[in-house]
């Protein structure tokens, strides 16, 4: 069973505290990605990496950094956070072959910045 | 950023009947693939069905079929037979050839019986 793993389901966090959200997965895939959904904007994409060291911003990248140092594992890093970055976060990834493979997604961590 | 267009407020259907969800998206590569993700209440993001744009045939998968049509740019899911399970929200996405895949706002599903 394919899987992606997000390491926290729910998470609270002060105003200007270093935040690291972990993303494993198990199926070798190539590409991984960071979401953001919020109610009536759907999913936004913050960062995606399609291989180990490699990273490419999204469309909303401002307050974040990933890193990805292993292929199964994919960070997201709020160097600072702040009270608009709660939030629900969404991890996926994907094989890099072709424009039809679809994403996998984790269980989402709900992050409360106070 | 890569756009996509899901307007349609959120909707009630009645048990057993069909839905359409409309898609729009906005590309001028020739390559991209189209995806349809339902989210129920318990918040996972649930893979349906997917379209490649060389597809000659309109996929299907069980209940779900996706009406698309190329020219206009359009990817509708429908969803055959509703059933109560089937209340969740329904995200469309796709992919370019620069392998992001973006999302739509989504629709809001509610089957009632």
């Amino acid at each position: 069973d394919v899987k992606v793993t997000q390491s926290s389901r729910y998470l609270v966090k002060r105003t200007g505290e270093k935040v690291f959200l972990e993303c494993v997965q198990d199926m070798d895939h190539e590409n991984m990605f960071w979401y953001r959904q919020d109610p009536g904007l759907g999913l936004r994409l913050i960062y995606f990496s399609y291989d180990v060291k490699m990273k490419e911003k999204g469309d909303i990248p401002e307050g974040y950094s990933v890193s990805r140092e292993k292929k199964e594992r994919f960070s997201l890093i709020l160097e600072s956070a702040s009270t608009n970055q709660t939030s629900m976060y969404l991890c996926a990834s994907s094989h890099h072959r072709g424009l039809n493979t679809e994403a996998f997604f984790g269980q989402g961590t709900r992050l409360t910045v106070v | 950023a890569q756009k996509i267009t899901q307007t349609q407020p959120g909707m009630f259907v009645q048990e057993k009947e069909a839905v359409t969800l409309d898609c729009t998206y906005d590309t001028s590569d020739p390559s991209y693939g189209l995806f349809w993700y339902k989210q129920p209440s318990s918040g996972e993001m649930i893979f349906l069905i997917h379209q490649g744009s060389y597809d000659q045939q309109n996929a299907t998968e069980g209940r779900y079929s996706l009406n698309f049509q190329k020219a206009r740019k359009s990817a509708n899911l429908v969803i055959s037979a509703s059933q109560l399970g089937d209340s969740a929200m329904y995200f469309c996405a796709a992919r370019y050839g620069n392998n992001r895949l973006a999302f739509g706002k989504g629709n809001q599903v509610v089957v009632i019986p």
